[in-house]
């Protein structure tokens, strides 16, 4: 299957300061990235959906402001958790698709903010 | 709208013995549906997808899944279980289009008894 690298794995971070998450397709343009956050044995909930161009379509009660999403090329997204505090700690998960099939994973990113 | 239920949240099996995860899904148009897998602190790697054709579906790892449009069932299944199947299972459906969001399940436990 198609490989989706996300960056970095792990962080931590002080409160206030802010995170950036790359996600990249290795071998395939991705025409829709999704961001995801995980909470301890939950479900993936969807933050936000962004094609490559144009702005995210975040989901409701995700706060625009604070999760930055960016799309800058068919292989790149980038989620910047800005001004982080301890809440924002969890579990976020990228995924890619190329068409209307099926979406590929990244590895996922545990930040914790202290 | 569509939305996915996963009838146990937890299934605890004996090693090489068959199990079978549950997944129900709802939506007025047509899906495609999809099984994913999680290990712990990864990200989600597809097990197996239904996209069209035919009703039974096989996948990586020994797993195979059957799609029943009346009952609107795409249960999960594989004859003989190992101890490195322990895992979260993810049951999730997406709409025919680039645009849309996939939406998962509330994810099953499986866990392998030796």
């Amino acid at each position: 299957g198609a490989v989706v690298s996300q960056h970095p794995s792990r962080v931590i971070c002080k409160s206030g300061t802010s995170v950036k998450i790359e996600c990249r397709s290795l071998d395939f343009q991705a025409t829709t990235m999704f961001w995801y956050r995980q909470f301890p044995k939950q479900s993936l909930m969807l933050m936000a959906t962004s094609n490559e161009g144009s702005k995210a379509t975040y989901e409701q009660g995700v706060e625009k402001d604070k999760f930055l999403i960016n799309h800058a090329s068919l292989t790149l997204s980038t989620l910047t958790v800005t001004s982080a505090h301890p809440e924002d700690s969890s579990f976020y998960i990228c995924s890619a698709r190329q068409g209307s099939t099926e979406a590929f994973f990244g590895q996922g990113t545990r930040l914790t903010v202290v | 709208a569509q939305s996915v239920t996963q009838l146990d949240s937890q299934v605890p099996v004996f090693e090489e013995a068959p199990v079978e995860l549950r997944c129900n899904y709802s939506s007025s148009v047509s899906v495609y549906l999809f099984w994913y897998v999680q290990y712990p602190n990864q990200g989600l790697q597809l097990l197996l997808k239904y996209l069209s054709g035919s009703t039974l579906v096989k996948g990586i790892n020994g797993f195979e899944a059957e799609f029943n449009k009346s009952q609107t069932s795409f249960h999960l299944r594989k004859p003989s279980v190992h101890i490195s199947d322990t895992a979260e299972y993810f049951c999730a459906v997406s709409v025919h289009s680039s645009a849309s969001k996939i939406i998962f399940g509330s994810g099953t436990r499986l866990s392998i008894r030796p």
